[in-house]
């Protein structure tokens, strides 16, 4: 089954800088990559995600990478903000469940 | 992408009594997911609903303590039964699958004391 590896677990950065969360996975047939944004008492909201078949995908300040080869997947937070603060959840599928990583608490300093 | 109401968004209940939580979905759906998340933790799956048969349970998790019904193609229920202070979590139910992007319900927060 699908193993999901998350780093870092925190991550602090100045308002403008960038941030970047990396994630590896197991199952090299996992074909679907999401990135999750969940702020405090709320439900994962999906922010962005990728299919096997791109290397990257870019929606503004958001981008994810996708390394097949290596099994490994990132997201990019540029110009970051205050209110990216939250944490962060890579997941893969497993069949058509979803694994999830253990999660990036995110926090973005004024 | 699919809408999910999901209710109720908190409880807090007494040790060994039962709660039931329900979740809607704007549109019809094959797959429904529940899943836990304990505090500061990550998802874990606890089981999949499929409408017409029984859920699918991820290990650690038994029908028994948490039965969950799928009577049609946008609505299920999970309960969670004869609670205990371990069972304080969030609960999430989501869809998606085959193909397209998973959604999640905004979660119903479980306090057991």
């Amino acid at each position: 089954g699908e193993n999901v590896e998350q780093h870092p677990s925190t991550l602090s950065v100045q308002e403008g800088d960038s941030a970047v969360i990396k994630c590896t996975y197991s199952d090299s047939a996992s074909n679907y990559f999401p990135w999750y944004k969940q702020e405090l008492g709320k439900g994962p909201q999906l922010i962005i995600d990728i299919r096997s078949n791109v290397g990257e995908k870019k929606d503004q300040r958001i981008a994810v990478t996708l390394n097949k080869t290596a099994k490994h997947f990132s997201l990019h937070i540029t110009e970051t903000q205050p209110e990216d603060s939250a944490v962060y959840f890579c997941a893969a599928p497993n069949t058509d469940k979803l694994i999830f990583g253990t999660g990036t608490r995110l926090q973005v300093f004024p | 992408s699919a809408v999910i109401s999901q209710k109720p968004s908190r409880d807090i209940c007494q040790r060994g009594t039962s709660l039931t939580i329900q979740c809607q979905v704007d549109s019809q759906v094959t797959m429904m997911f529940w899943y836990r998340q304990q505090p500061g933790q990550s998802l874990t799956l606890i089981a999949t609903a499929n409408q017409g048969s029984e859920a699918t349970y991820e290990s650690g998790f038994v029908i028994d303590k948490f039965p969950i019904s799928r009577p049609n193609l946008t609505f299920s229920t999970l309960t969670v039964s004869n609670m205990s202070p371990e069972d304080s979590s969030i609960y999430l139910c989501s869809v998606g699958g085959q193909g397209r992007g998973y959604t999640f319900g905004s979660g119903t927060r479980l306090t057991v004391v």
